[in-house]
C-alpha cells in the first residue's frame, strides 16, 4: 500500500547548526504535503506545508523541498535551538483525503 | 483556547472495560479525524467526519471501535472491550477540508 517513510531516525545536531530531516513517499498522486513537529505528551504541531505544484516553500527558520521525480520531502532547520528538540514527522495527502504519516524522525539538539 | 480539545487526557482501564473519549474540534472546521498512535510511530488514520456523516473508517478501526459526531460538532470515540493492545494515543484531528489538520493533546489509554 501507499506509505510514507524516514531514512533517518534519530538525527543529533548542534545547537547553531541547519538540520536537514529526510522523508520519501511512494504515491505519485499525492498533491498535498505537511511537515509536524511533536513534543513528548504533545498532538502533532504544524510546522509548514507544501503542494506539489511547487518545490520550495519557506517559513521562518525552516524550509520544505519537495522533488517529485524522486518523491522525496526534505525539511530544513536553520540554526537549530534546543526548544526543536522532538519529532519530526511528514506527511501525505491526496485530494483532500485523509493524511498519511510517516514513522518519524527524533531530532537531539546538544549544546 | 480555540484549539482541539480532548479529553480525558489520560485514561487507564482494565482488560475487557468499555470506555470513551471525546473530542471538541475547532469550531468552524467541519472535518474531524480519529488517529491512534503507538511508542516511536507516526498516526495511523482510523476514521473521519464531514460535519455529522462518517466517511471513512480505517482496517484498523476492528468492530469493537465505534465513533460517532450526531450534530457535526464534538465527537467520541468509543471501545468496547479493550484489550492490550488498544494501548495508545488517540488523536483527534480538525480542518476545513483541503487544509493542514489541527490535533488535539490526545488521549492515552492504558489497558492493564
Amino acid at each position: 500500500g501507499e506509505s510514507v517513510g524516514l531514512h533517518l531516525p534519530t538525527l543529533s545536531v548542534q545547537e547553531g547548526d541547519n538540520s536537514i530531516i529526510n522523508c520519501a513517499y511512494s504515491n505519485s498522486a499525492s498533491d498535498y504535503f505537511i511537515w509536524y513537529k511533536q513534543e513528548s505528551g504533545k498532538g502533532p504541531q504544524f510546522i509548514i506545508d507544501i503542494r506539489s505544484n511547487m518545490d520550495k516553500r519557506q517559513g521562518q527558520r525552516v524550509t520544505v523541498l519537495l522533488n517529485k521525480t524522486v518523491k522525496h520531502l526534505s525539511l530544513q532547520i536553520a540554526a537549530t535551538q534546543p526548544g526543536d528538540s522532538a519529532v519530526y514527522f511528514c506527511a501525505e495527502t491526496h485530494n483532500t483525503d485523509k493524511l498519511i504519516f510517516g514513522t518519524g524522525t527524533r531530532l537531539q539538539v546538544f549544546p | 483556547d480555540t484549539g482541539v480539545s480532548q479529553d480525558p487526557r489520560h485514561k487507564i482501564t482494565k482488560r475487557g472495560q468499555n470506555v470513551t473519549f471525546r473530542c471538541d474540534p475547532i469550531s468552524e472546521h467541519n472535518r474531524l479525524y480519529w488517529y491512534r498512535q503507538t511508542l516511536g510511530q507516526g498516526p495511523e488514520f482510523l476514521t473521519y467526519f464531514q460535519n455529522e456523516a462518517q466517511l471513512e473508517k480505517s482496517r484498523l478501526l476492528s468492530d469493537r471501535f465505534s465513533a460517532e459526531r450526531p450534530k457535526g460538532s464534538f465527537s467520541t470515540l468509543e471501545i468496547q472491550r479493550t484489550e492490550q493492545g488498544d494501548s495508545a494515543m488517540y488523536l483527534c484531528a480538525s480542518n476545513r477540508g483541503n487544509e493542514k489538520l489541527f490535533f488535539g493533546s490526545g488521549t492515552q489509554l492504558s489497558v492493564l
